[in-house]
């Protein structure tokens, strides 16, 4: 079955680094998202990226945190000054964008990538 | 504020139990209601709810929806200790793009004892 793959599994790093976490969505899927989860807290979207701009990003997502596709197949996240308040885990999902006839669709997750930061 | 709850927050349950997971929300231009179960891996899909009424089901597994109540339930029936996880609930709303922008529960922890 398809899959959403994620790399590293876990980085840790020291506060002001900067960070790159990197993804690769199922190949025929057309939308690309980031969502994190602090530990103990709710899985929060940060950001979704189609046709290769941002479509919607959050609060969280402010100037240290851009996205990129830098080739046919990758999708990555980069922190550019990591905080301690960045530990999470990062979730990269993908959907396909065909839309159900209520218009919804349905996001395949890949397994995270737990960042520490000291 | 777009909010989505469940409860309870976490279970615990013997083997060939039925179990009942909720799931409340209230956001703005409601699309659609998710159900992901979360292992030690990927969140992986397991409904997705847009209407009122209609019962999803997967082998153990059925979900449904009362967009009236701003609710889902999701029912485990005959429990097994491969079903301990933490089950995630997820809004999707409609919005000028497709953006697949998911609102998530805090999640409840189901553990099943053999």
């Amino acid at each position: 079955e398809p899959e959403v793959t994620q790399t590293p599994s876990h980085q840790v790093t020291q506060m002001g680094q900067e960070v790159i976490l990197r993804c690769v969505p199922i190949s025929n899927h057309l939308y690309f998202y980031w969502y994190r989860q602090i530990l103990g807290q709710k899985v929060e979207f940060l950001v979704s990226f189609y046709n290769n701009e941002i479509s919607e990003k959050s609060e969280i997502f402010d100037d240290q945190f851009s996205v990129e596709r830098p080739d046919g197949s990758n999708f990555t996240l980069k922190i550019r000054s990591t905080k301690l308040e960045d530990s999470a885990m990062y979730f990269c999902a993908s959907s396909d964008g065909r839309e159900t006839p209520s218009g919804a669709n349905v996001l395949t997750f890949g397994a995270g990538s737990r960042l520490t930061v000291l | 504020e777009d909010k989505v709850v469940q409860s309870p927050l976490s279970l615990v349950v013997h083997e060939g139990d039925t179990v009942t997971l909720n799931c409340s929300y209230e956001v703005t231009n409601f699309r659609s209601l998710l159900w992901y179960k979360q292992e030690k891996k990927a969140p992986t899909f397991l409904f997705m709810l847009t209407s009122s009424g209609i019962e999803k089901k997967s082998g153990r597994l059925s979900s449904i929806l009362d967009k009236k109540e701003l609710f889902s339930i999701l029912n485990i029936t005959a429990t097994q200790t491969g079903d301990s996880a933490v089950y995630l609930c997820a809004v999707g709303m409609k919005g000028s793009s497709n953006t697949g922008k998911l609102i998530f529960g805090q999640g409840t922890t189901l553990q099943v004892k053999p």
